[in-house]
């Protein structure tokens, strides 16, 4: 069946490093694909999205595109700040499910940014 | 601004008991889902539900059942808690139109814990 993969956490950087997250999917057709963040004590909420190859999707200096070729949708940042701290899930649209609108997430990946 | 609320941000539960979690939506979503989230497992779907009254098992749904009466309110009933059912359930909605394209708007989480 479809899935999402993420590297593994923690991920711990110093401010204004880059910042990569990794992210590859396997999956029948043309799904969307999204980064999701939580924030400590709160819920997901939609970072950025891509729906068709090529795609590049960005929101609060993030950017992520979407590779058919190595089906892929790395998470990338020039400059993390302390704020950044969050776990990140990446997710893709489950299409064998016949546009129910669910999602397969990732494992999530926590990303700690020290001062 | 879609706004999601979860009836409890922090349950304590004893074992045998049966667990009520309500979600309530004021944007008029018609498709609302369950999930659990666990570290290094990401979020797993519980169950789903299209319209008022109607419902469908996700990818984990043994142990729980779901009640959509009114649109704007989805429950998860946990009908006799177990330990290994200690988690954070999330909520979520999103709109009918292109569902598998659309972000979904999660609640703020209920950190559930069965002792």
């Amino acid at each position: 069946g479809d899935s999402v993969t993420q590297m593994e956490g923690p991920v711990t950087l110093s401010e204004e490093a880059f910042l990569t997250i990794n992210c590859t999917y396997t999956a029948t057709g043309y799904p969307s694909l999204f980064w999701y963040v939580q924030y400590p004590g709160e819920g997901l909420q939609l970072l950025l999205k891509a729906t068709k190859a090529d795609d590049k999707g960005s929101n609060k200096g993030f950017e992520a595109t979407y590779r058919k070729e190595t089906t892929s949708f790395h998470l990338e940042k020039g400059s993390v700040q302390v704020s950044d701290s969050a776990v990140y899930f990446c997710a893709l649209s489950d299409l064998n499910s016949s546009n129910t609108g669910k999602l397969i997430f990732g494992q999530g990946t926590t990303l700690q940014v020290k001062p | 601004d879609v706004k999601v609320t979860q009836s409890s941000r922090y349950l304590v539960k004893r074992t045998g008991e049966k667990v009520f979690l309500e979600c309530v939506q004021d944007m008029d979503h018609e498709n609302m889902f369950w999930y659990r989230q666990d570290p290094g497992l990401g979020l797993r779907l519980i169950y789903f539900s299209y319209d008022v009254k109607m419902k469908e098992k996700g990818d984990i749904p043994e142990g729980y059942s779901v009640s959509r009466e009114k649109k704007e309110r989805f429950s998860l009933i946990l009908e006799s808690a177990s330990t290994n059912q200690t988690s954070m359930y999330l909520c979520a909605t999103t709109t009918d139109r292109d569902r598998n394209h659309n972000e979904q708007f999660f609640g703020p989480g209920t950190r559930l814990t069965v002792l």
